[in-house]
């Protein structure tokens, strides 16, 4: 099991609008910058949010980020097909002194 | 451009040792963390540690402690993640990433590694 949950999958229709959360603990989430990746099939992970709700360059503001207390919440709006990938929270955690990632959520784009 | 280009596809059988390699391009490779992140079906994303390649301080997760070794090579901008006895449970595809704080900036194409007798 990941140190982070995130839910498994989750699925919407093309110009709707998605949350992924990812649940932790006072000392990951609740101490630390979370970012978001971005894993399209086949492909590596992409840093699509980072520092809770920056994002980098080339990242299109459909995309957000945010956080509360021990949670983050990721947000698309205006799905596109091409948005189908896995979503992965990370960020670092005081105690383990270790990176850590959630589980990732697959999304689904009807 | 920010590149990180890793060595390709190893098939290995168990025993076996290995080291995989990441080369740098494009940023100053001495002055930015560079981690391996592992990547299994079963387990998702696992960060494994990261090495600062202007000192070669390294940090290890305590799951993979003593199970690899990280190191780098400043004259070539190269990352490296190397295994003296590899396991059939060390099969999964491995990833390079560069840091930005904590964050990974830019990853490498992944090195996918089988062992198996």
């Amino acid at each position: 099991q990941s140190v982070l949950t995130q839910s498994p999958s989750v699925s919407a229709a093309p110009g709707q609008k998605v949350t992924i959360s990812c649940s932790g603990s006072s000392s990951n989430i609740g101490n630390n910058y979370v970012s978001w990746y971005q894993q399209l099939p086949g492909t590596a992970p992409k840093l699509l949010i980072y520092e809770n709700n920056k994002r980098p360059s080339g990242i299109p503001d459909r995309f957000s980020g945010s956080k509360s207390g021990t949670s983050a919440t990721l947000g698309i709006t205006g799905l596109q097909t091409g948005d189908e990938a896995d979503y992965y929270c990370g960020t670092w955690d005081s105690s383990l002194t270790t990176g850590v990632f959630g589980g990732g959520t697959k999304l689904t784009v009807l | 451009e920010v590149l990180l280009v890793q060595s390709g596809a190893e098939v290995k059988k168990p025993g076996e040792s290995l080291k995989i390699s990441c080369k740098t391009s494009g940023y100053r490779f001495t002055t930015s963390w560079i981690g391996w992140v592992r990547q299994t079906p079963g387990k998702g994303l696992e960060w494994m540690g990261i090495i600062y390649p202007g000192d070669s301080d390294t940090t290890y997760s305590p799951s993979f402690q003593g199970q690899v070794t990280i190191s780098a090579d400043k004259s070539i901008s190269t990352a490296y993640l190397q295994w003296s006895t590899l396991k059939a449970s060390d099969t999964a595809m491995y990833y390079c990433a560069k840091h930005r704080g904590r964050d990974l900036d830019y990853w490498g194409q992944g090195t996918l590694v089988t062992v198996s007798s």
